[in-house]
């Protein structure tokens, strides 16, 4: 298995506090990605990483944030977390090590996060 | 839109059955189609099909992919309750991102 780990695996947090999730790699990769899983939604993209300080929104942004000042960790943060960020939050790594893209990704364990 | 559909939703078969689930795509700058095989937990990677490679096949598992018709088949041959999980279906195209479907259901009764 790719060397992804995620933490926390679960949180229950409640409406208006801040969050943050963190996602970590042992593989070199320069491209990470935060998705969000809900049923009926498939995998949706959130934010991703294409080198230390270079990052992107996806198609699901509004309402996060993230960082990446280390080429292993990717940092996710909900500013002030709602009911409707309630989901599991998945990071993956691209399949190419070091400077190299594919679009093969690699999945780290998620998170299960609730907003009460 | 980029978008990715697959079908069926969902179907539920008996050990030993043969499944065919199925992934279109209209996605612009076509690149690269993966499967992944989700059961409790991350999905795991099972192929990448590109223009390149249009047929891949590991065990029991194999997949086209039909460029024309912009779209794709997973097969699966002599089904076993290890198969049960949800079967995604991803496309790369002009971006270095993947566009997800929302993925087939299946359940393999013994």
């Amino acid at each position: 298995d790719a060397g992804i780990t995620q933490s926390p695996r679960h949180k229950v947090t409640e409406t208006g506090t801040p969050v943050t999730l963190r996602c970590h790699q042992t593989e070199n990769h320069r491209y990470m990605y935060w998705y969000r899983q809900d049923p009926g939604h498939g995998l949706r993209l959130i934010h991703y990483s294409y080198g230390v300080k270079d990052t992107d929104k996806g198609e699901v942004s509004d309402g996060y944030s993230v960082s990446r000042s280390k080429t292993e960790d990717f940092l996710l943060t909900l500013e002030s977390a709602t009911s409707s960020q309630t989901s599991v939050y998945f990071c993956a790594i691209s399949g190419a090590g070091g400077l190299g893209f594919s679009y093969e990704q690699y999945f780290g364990p998620g998170t299960r996060l609730t907003v009460t | 839109e980029d978008k990715v559909v697959q079908s069926p939703l969902s179907l539920v078969v008996h050990e030993g059955d043969t499944v065919t689930l199925n992934c279109s795509y209209e996605v612009t700058n076509f690149r690269s189609l993966l499967w992944y095989k989700q059961e409790k937990k991350a999905p795991t990677f099972l192929f990448m099909l590109t223009s390149s490679g249009i047929e891949k096949k590991s065990g029991r598992l194999s997949s086209i992919l039909d460029k024309k018709e912009l779209s794709s088949i997973l097969n699966i041959t002599a089904t076993q309750t290890g198969d049960s999980a949800i079967y995604l279906c991803a496309v790369g195209g002009a971006t270095n991102k993947l566009i997800f479907g929302t993925g087939t259901l299946l359940a393999v009764q013994p």
